[in-house]
């Protein structure tokens, strides 16, 4: 019954990576969510799409770039890891407008 | 942007009733209230909302005043597994959603 997927659940990396966080989500939904997760912080929204290959800038872009070619897919990078972006990286889901998101179960990065 | 106003924290028995409270004083005629929460190492869920009328489902009760200004979350039956971080949204239509740091709930024995 998994419906928001997050390809890795723990990575490790190096500064200066590049990196690739997957989401896949099997909803059909139209728009798809980046949050990243700091103690303290509570969630920020990095990037969001209202559709295949639309994306709009959250609340904290600086760093990242995503991908969204198809429907089901929103893919965030890291273009250069750096320390400051170790953290809980979590995606959404939803549809028809609603503001009712699914989340998937997270991302935890860290970048030595 | 509706701001929300959280305890940082609260304790419950469990089998007991609890009771998350919510400020939201300068919400407007078209914004929702959303209630979501986050079990720890895992992705927030999402609870219940609602707009003016107070909402029952399977997990929880939400009672908004008459004026809007605050709202409660209702569990009636807290178990151990309702120990989380309840986070208290205010939204209009369809917009991005802004998670704060909302109340960590903690259900003892």
């Amino acid at each position: 019954d998994v419906k928001v997927t997050q390809s890795s659940r723990y990575l490790v990396k190096r500064t200066g990576e590049k990196v690739f966080l997957e989401c896949v989500q099997d909803m059909d939904h139209e728009n798809m969510f980046w949050y990243r997760q700091d103690p303290g912080l509570g969630l920020r929204l990095i990037y969001f799409s209202y559709d295949v290959k639309m994306k709009e800038k959250g609340d904290i872009p600086e760093g990242y770039s995503v991908s969204r070619e198809k429907k089901e897919r929103f893919s965030l990078i890291l273009e250069s890891a750096s320390t400051n972006q170790t953290s809980m990286y979590l995606c959404a889901s939803t549809g028809d407008g609603a503001n009712v998101l699914t989340f998937g179960a997270g991302s935890r990065l860290t970048v030595l | 942007d509706a701001k929300t106003t959280q305890p940082p924290s609260m304790d419950c028995a469990e089998g007991r009733a609890a009771n998350l409270p919510c400020n939201h004083s300068t919400i407007s005629g078209n914004e929702y209230v959303y209630w979501y929460r986050q079990i720890h190492s895992q992705g927030p869920q999402y609870i219940i909302h609602g707009l003016k009328n107070n909402e029952t489902n399977e997990m929880a009760s939400l009672i908004i005043t008459e004026d809007r200004k605050s709202s409660t979350l209702i569990l009636p039956h807290a178990t151990l597994r309702d120990t989380a971080v309840y986070y208290c949204i205010v939204r209009g239509g369809f917009q991005k959603l802004v998670f704060g740091t909302g109340t960590r709930l903690l259900v003892s024995p």
